[in-house]
C-alpha cells in the first residue's frame, strides 16, 4: 500500500526557510491531493496547504503567504517550503494524501507520513 | 475560518464503558446539495500520525472497529466509543472539510479510569 516519508533538516535558524520533501512509495502522486499538516509539540493539528498532482495549490491564509508547495511527478514526491520561520513554526510536519474523491475545497486524509520534527532555533 | 471546538479536553472512562466526544463548528458543515456533513474524526496515539476513523460524520473507515461511531449534523457532532478498550487510549480530533482552510478541533484525550 502507499507509504509517505518526510525528509529534511530537523533544525532551521530563525528567519530562514524550512524545506521538507515527502516521498511517495507504493503508489503514484497522480490523481490525488497532497497536503502538509503540522502539529506544534503538545498541541493540535494545523492544515498548511495542498497541491494537486497537476500543480494546483491552496494554502492556509494563516501562514501569510510564506508557504510554497510543489510537486515533482517524475520523482513521485512533493515538497514544502516555509519562509521566514520563527520559533512558532517549530512542529512535527506531516505529509498526507487526500481520499480519491477530494475536490479543490473538500478533502480529508487517509494516508499520513510518520512526521518530521522541525525545530526553529539559532 | 470555520472554528471547531471539542469537548471535553480530556475524559477518563472505565474499560468497557462508553466514551463520547463532542465537536461543534461555528458554522454548518452540512452541504445541502448532497445532504452530506463534511466532518471527519481521527485518532492519534503517542508518537504516531493521525489515523482516519470516520468521515461524512458517520461513515466508518474500512477496518475501524464497530465500537467507534459518529453522529450529528449541521454544527453538532459526536464520536462515541461504545465499549472502551485499552488500545483506544489516544487523542481524538474532528476535522471539517466543508471549505478551506480545513480546520481541526483542539483534540480530546481519552484515558482509562
Amino acid at each position: 500500500q502507499v507509504q509517505l516519508h518526510e525528509s529534511g533538516p530537523g533544525l532551521v535558524k530563525p528567519s530562514e526557510t524550512l524545506s521538507l520533501t515527502c516521498s511517495v512509495s507504493g503508489g503514484s502522486v497522480t490523481g490525488y491531493y497532497w497536503s502538509w499538516v503540522r502539529q506544534p509539540p503538545g498541541k493540535g493539528l494545523e492544515w498548511i496547504g495542498y497541491i494537486y498532482y497537476s500543480g494546483v495549490t491552496n494554502y492556509n491564509p494563516s501562514l501569510k503567504g510564506r508557504v510554497t508547495i510543489s510537486v515533482d511527478t517524475s520523482k513521485n514526491q512533493f515538497s514544502l517550503k516555509l519562509r521566514s520561520v520563527s520559533a512558532a513554526d517549530t512542529a512535527v510536519y506531516y505529509c498526507a494524501r487526500g481520499v480519491t474523491y477530494c475536490s479543490t475545497t473538500s478533502c480529508f486524509f487517509e494516508v499520513w507520513g510518520q512526521g518530521s520534527l522541525v525545530t526553529v532555533s539559532s | 475560518d470555520i472554528v471547531m471546538t471539542q469537548s471535553p479536553d480530556s475524559l477518563a472512562v472505565s474499560l468497557g464503558e462508553r466514551a463520547t466526544i463532542s465537536c461543534k463548528s461555528n458554522q454548518s458543515v452540512l452541504y445541502s446539495s448532497n445532504n452530506q456533513n463534511y466532518l471527519g474524526w481521527y485518532q492519534q496515539k503517542p508518537g504516531q500520525p493521525p489515523k482516519l476513523l470516520i468521515y461524512w460524520a458517520s461513515t466508518r473507515k474500512s477496518g475501524v472497529p464497530d465500537r467507534f461511531s459518529g453522529s450529528g449534523s449541521g454544527t453538532d457532532f459526536a464520536l462515541t466509543i461504545s465499549s472502551l478498550q485499552a488500545e483506544d487510549v489516544a487523542l481524538y480530533y474532528c476535522q471539517q472539510y466543508y471549505t478551506t482552510p480545513w480546520t481541526f478541533g483542539q483534540g480530546t484525550k481519552v484515558e482509562i479510569k
